[in-house]
């Protein structure tokens, strides 16, 4: 079962702009993640925010979790044609399982 | 250098045949794990072992199998009793919460 659900599916913007993406999962969590991925590759760590956080900064990252909504979301300020990947969140209970959403789709046009 | 390699690369089997994907790591990471990934799709667990010789099953074990007779390793059988097993595999290991992937295995069943 997938727990975290992005939303939007696809996302276009011109460099520059801010980009936007949202995750919803259904049950508890010690923390969630977020991971980019490059098309055809493996998928790479951005941020981990645990339960007890309600926001966190890396870079042009930013992150935040909202557990009475069971939401989150990752802001990527300034975006460039180099941030084109696939986006997903990824929540963690208290085993060692790590659940995937679907993922965003963000295209960054020169 | 320090990571995980996947191998092979691409991968085709013919219907009815067992394929088996290797994982290597030297990060020394007790944890690992093995996800596929559909066209479009988020990640959907297979199995993931947190110590040599002991693996779970994930959400979507049947038609697989591992092995975990060493810490570096963690092969994922294919076997012919996988439905539809043409998708992007993906190895991981983890640390402190955090996953780190391969490259991935893209199998195709002709």
């Amino acid at each position: 079962s997938q727990q975290g659900e992005e939303d939007p599916q696809a996302l276009s913007i011109q460099e520059g702009e801010n980009a936007t993406m949202n995750c919803s999962y259904k049950t508890s969590i010690n923390n969630l993640q977020w991971y980019r991925q490059n098309s055809g590759r493996g998928l790479v760590h951005l941020i981990l925010i645990r339960s007890n956080e309600r926001e966190k900064h890396s870079g042009r990252l930013r992150v935040t979790l909202d557990t009475s909504k069971k939401s989150s979301s990752l802001l990527i300020t300034a975006s460039r044609a180099a941030d084109t990947a696939s986006y997903f969140c990824a929540t963690g209970g208290s085993n060692y399982k790590l659940t995937f959403g679907k993922g965003t789709l963000l295209t960054v046009n020169p | 250098d320090g990571g995980i390699t996947q191998s092979p690369k691409y991968l085709f089997r013919k219907e009815g045949q067992n394929v088996t994907l290797s994982c290597e790591q030297n990060l020394n990471h007790d944890a690992m794990y093995w996800y596929r990934q559909d066209p479009g799709q988020g990640l959907r667990l297979i199995y993931y072992s947190q110590i040599v010789n002991d693996f779970q099953k994930g959400d979507i074990a049947e038609g697989y199998s591992v092995s975990r007779e060493k810490k570096e390793s963690f092969p994922l059988t294919v076997t012919s009793a996988q439905k539809n097993p043409t998708a992007f595999y993906l190895c991981a290991t983890r640390e402190i919460g955090e996953l780190f992937f391969g490259e991935g295995s893209r199998l195709t069943v002709l």
